[in-house]
């Protein structure tokens, strides 16, 4: 079956810090790759996706490459902010075995607080 | 223009009640999703809905569980005589068909928080 792995959390980091959260997956198909993120008291949101392999997703400064040969999917920011402070999930779509819907299979979620 | 939007924000309930959990997706689009969020089980996938049909109701937890979609638009999800571990945050999501389901975004609903005491 399809799964996703994160690293665990939290992740607590100073303003302006590197981030790297890690994210890695088996499926079965060609999967599409995903990290949406959770404000608090807000819904999840898509930050960002990629669909084929060496493709890199970007949003607000959030970067991810799908990486085929490694089956991974590992979300970085260069300098995160207070604002940056939320729950981030890496989430794929495969479709296989007979499958013909987007259903979204999600890791764990990281919570990262970034302090001033 | 809104965007998807689930009633109630928060639902508590006794033990044994029915509950109904309702979303409504954004205008036009023609897949919808319920997922689950709790503590012990991250999130995961409910059911799919692709105009009023649904093709897949695998990932519902019990036969407690069902949901209709009416006019291809709003959605409910309702759980019979519900039980203590049926407490989590249920998440709608919409999506337009567009490419294909690998690559269409979905959106999510702020959720329904649902506890059981």
């Amino acid at each position: 079956g399809n799964s996703v792995t994160q690293m665990e959390g939290p992740v607590t980091l100073s303003e302006e810090a590197f981030l790297t959260i890690n994210c890695t997956y088996t499926a079965t198909g060609y999967p599409s790759l995903f990290w949406y993120v959770q404000y608090p008291g807000e819904g999840l949101q898509l930050l960002l996706k990629a669909t084929k392999a060496d493709d890199k997703g970007s949003n607000k400064g959030f970067e991810a490459t799908y990486r085929k040969e490694t089956t991974s999917f590992h979300l970085e920011k260069g300098s995160v902010q207070v604002s940056d402070s939320a729950v981030y999930f890496c989430a794929l779509v495969a479709l296989s075995g007979g499958t013909s819907y987007g259903k979204l299979t999600f890791g764990q979620g990281t919570i990262l607080t970034v302090h001033p | 223009g809104a965007g998807v939007s689930q009633s109630p924000s928060n639902k508590v309930t006794e033990k044994g009640k029915d509950v109904e959990l309702r979303c409504d997706p954004i205008s036009g689009h023609t897949a919808l999703y319920w997922y689950r969020q709790s503590l012990g089980q991250g999130l995961e996938f409910l059911i799919y809905f692709q105009g009023n049909s649904a093709p897949d109701k695998s990932g519902l937890p019990s036969d407690r569980f069902s949901a209709e979609r009416t006019g291809g638009s709003v959605s409910t999800l309702t759980i019979q005589r519900t039980q203590q571990e049926d407490s989590a945050v249920y998440l709608c999501a919409s999506s337009l068909v567009i490419r294909g389901p690998r690559t269409d975004t979905q959106y999510f609903g702020p959720g329904t928080r649902l506890t059981v005491l």
